[in-house]
C-alpha cells in the first residue's frame, strides 16, 4: 500500500512564525501535492512538483513556498504564518506521466494560527 | 475555475440499504475521474476511479457510474454499513490537474 507520511498531525504556531510541513512517501512516485482543506471549499491545489527540484504554483501559492530536495520528502513553507492560514493541510503523491493516475493522501496535518 | 458540486451536502441511509451519491462537473475535457472517501480525522481514501472511454466501472460493494452527456458522475454503495460514515467526493482530472468537490456526507444509521 502507498504510504503517505505527514510529519505533524496537529501544530500551533503563531502570527509571524515561519512554518514548515512535512510529507514523505515510499512508493517512490514523481509527483507530489500540497492542499488545504476549508469547509465548504473542497481542496484546494497550493503547490506540486513532477520531479526533485521542481515546483509548480497551484491555485493559491501566495503566502507558502515549497522545496523539494529528494524524490520522496515535499515540504510545504510558510513564510510568515498568518491567521487566515489556518486551515487543514493535505499532502497527496501520484505516479508521473498523463493525468490519469489516483493521487494517494496523507492524513492531514491541522494547523492552528494565533 | 473548475466547478465540481454534489447534489446533496448530506445523506442518511439504513444499514443494508443501497447508498448513491451524485456529482456534477462542468469540463466535458475532463477525462478521468475519482471517488474518495475521508473519515473523521483521516486524510482522503481512493475509492474507486474511470476513466472517459468508459459508463460504468465496479470494484467491491461501489459502483461509478459515467454520464458525459449531462456531465455527472455517481457512487453506488450496496448493502451500506456502519462502517461506511463518511464524507465522499468526487474528482475529476483535467489538463493534469485535479479539481474536488467539496463532499457529501454520508451517515449509516443502524
Amino acid at each position: 500500500d502507498v504510504k503517505v507520511t505527514q510529519s505533524s498531525r496537529y501544530l500551533v504556531k503563531r502570527t509571524g512564525e515561519k512554518v514548515f510541513l512535512e510529507c514523505v512517501q515510499d512508493m517512490d512516485h514523481e509527483n507530489m501535492f500540497w492542499y488545504r482543506q476549508d469547509p465548504g471549499l473542497g481542496l484546494r491545489l497550493i503547490y506540486f512538483s513532477y520531479d526533485v527540484k521542481m515546483k509548480e504554483k497551484g491555485d493559491i501559492p501566495e503566502g507558502y513556498s515549497v522545496s523539494r530536495e529528494k524524490k520522496e520528502r515535499f515540504s510545504l513553507i510558510l513564510e510568515s504564518a498568518s491567521t487566515n492560514q489556518t486551515s487543514m493541510y493535505l499532502c497527496a503523491s501520484s505516479f508521473g506521466g498523463q493525468g490519469d493516475q489516483p493521487q494517494h493522501f496523507g492524513d492531514g496535518t491541522r494547523l492552528s494560527i494565533l | 475555475g473548475e466547478s465540481v458540486g454534489l447534489h446533496l451536502p448530506t445523506l442518511s441511509v439504513q444499514e443494508g440499504d443501497n447508498s448513491i451519491i451524485n456529482c456534477a462537473y462542468s469540463n466535458s475535457a475532463s477525462d478521468y475521474f475519482i471517488w474518495y472517501k475521508q473519515e473523521s480525522g483521516k486524510g482522503p481514501q481512493f475509492i474507486i476511479d474511470i476513466r472517459s472511454n468508459m459508463d460504468k466501472r465496479q470494484g467491491q460493494r461501489v459502483t461509478v457510474l459515467l454520464n458525459k452527456t449531462v456531465k455527472h458522475l455517481s457512487l453506488q454503495i450496496a448493502a451500506t454499513q456502519p462502517g461506511d460514515s463518511a464524507v465522499y467526493f468526487c474528482a475529476e482530472n483535467t489538463g493534469n490537474q485535479f479539481y474536488f468537490g467539496t463532499g457529501t456526507s454520508l451517515t449509516v444509521i443502524p
